[in-house]
């Protein structure tokens, strides 16, 4: 199946600091969502990028498909923004993916005050 | 709130006991999936339905039973577990046909704890 490689495993911050979080996946996808996963255990979406480039306020994802790869952006990040951030793809085998979504292991970020 | 309702958010259960795990969607949604997340391990998929109708089944032991009524509610029905089957589990949603928008939509989950 489909392999998922987020880095770096652990990342820690100041408040106010920048970061680049990075996911590399190993075959063609059509589906690629950046969640959250806040201390309580609940996935949050942050984004939907199959391909391309958005942004939601502080936050902004590019996504090149054609290399396999996925960068999540924060800026000036806050306290509020430590958790785990997990980056998830659903192949282009096997046809229509629906959520069949392959996780990778996350990377923890903890920002500090 | 993401429209996906899980219940109970936390149980402990011994391994002669039955229960069972319900969530909800408020979504219109027509997939629903359940996802195991152990410690040190990614996500897993567990379960996909479709329409009610389950297409996947991903090796997953007889002592998980899952049930969809309807494609608003999907049900984990638990017995006989074992210890390490203790862990965090997701359910979720999601619109059925084409990859454009087809975003995914967890709930908040329910800690389980076998003793």
């Amino acid at each position: 199946g489909i392999q998922v490689e987020q880095s770096p495993p652990d990342l820690i911050l100041q408040e106010g600091a920048n970061s680049t979080l990075r996911c590399n996946f190993s075959d063609s996808v059509n589906n690629l969502q950046w969640f959250h996963q806040n201390p309580w255990g609940q996935l949050i979406n942050l984004f939907y990028i199959p391909s391309g480039t958005k942004q939601n306020g502080r936050l902004s994802a590019t996504t090149v498909a054609t290399e396999r790869y996925s960068l999540l952006y924060i800026s000036s990040s806050q306290t509020t923004d430590s958790g785990v951030y997990f980056c998830a793809v659903g192949s282009l085998a096997g046809g229509t993916s629906y959520g069949k979504l392959t996780f990778g292991q996350g990377t923890i970020l903890t920002v500090h005050p | 709130e993401t429209g996906v309702t899980q219940t109970p958010r936390h149980l402990v259960m011994g391994m002669t006991n039955k229960k069972s795990l319900k969530c909800e969607q408020h979504l219109g949604h027509n997939a629903m999936y359940w996802y195991k997340q152990s410690a040190k391990k990614p996500l897993e998929l567990m379960f996909v339905y479709n329409f009610k109708e389950q297409t996947e089944n991903n090796s997953v032991p007889s002592r998980f039973s899952p049930e969809c009524p309807n494609s608003s509610h999907l049900f984990l029905h638990l017995h006989t577990l074992q210890p390490e089957d203790s862990a965090l589990y997701l359910c979720a949603s999601s619109r059925v046909l084409g990859s454009s928008g087809n975003t995914i939509y967890f709930g908040e989950g329910s800690w389980l704890t076998v003793v």
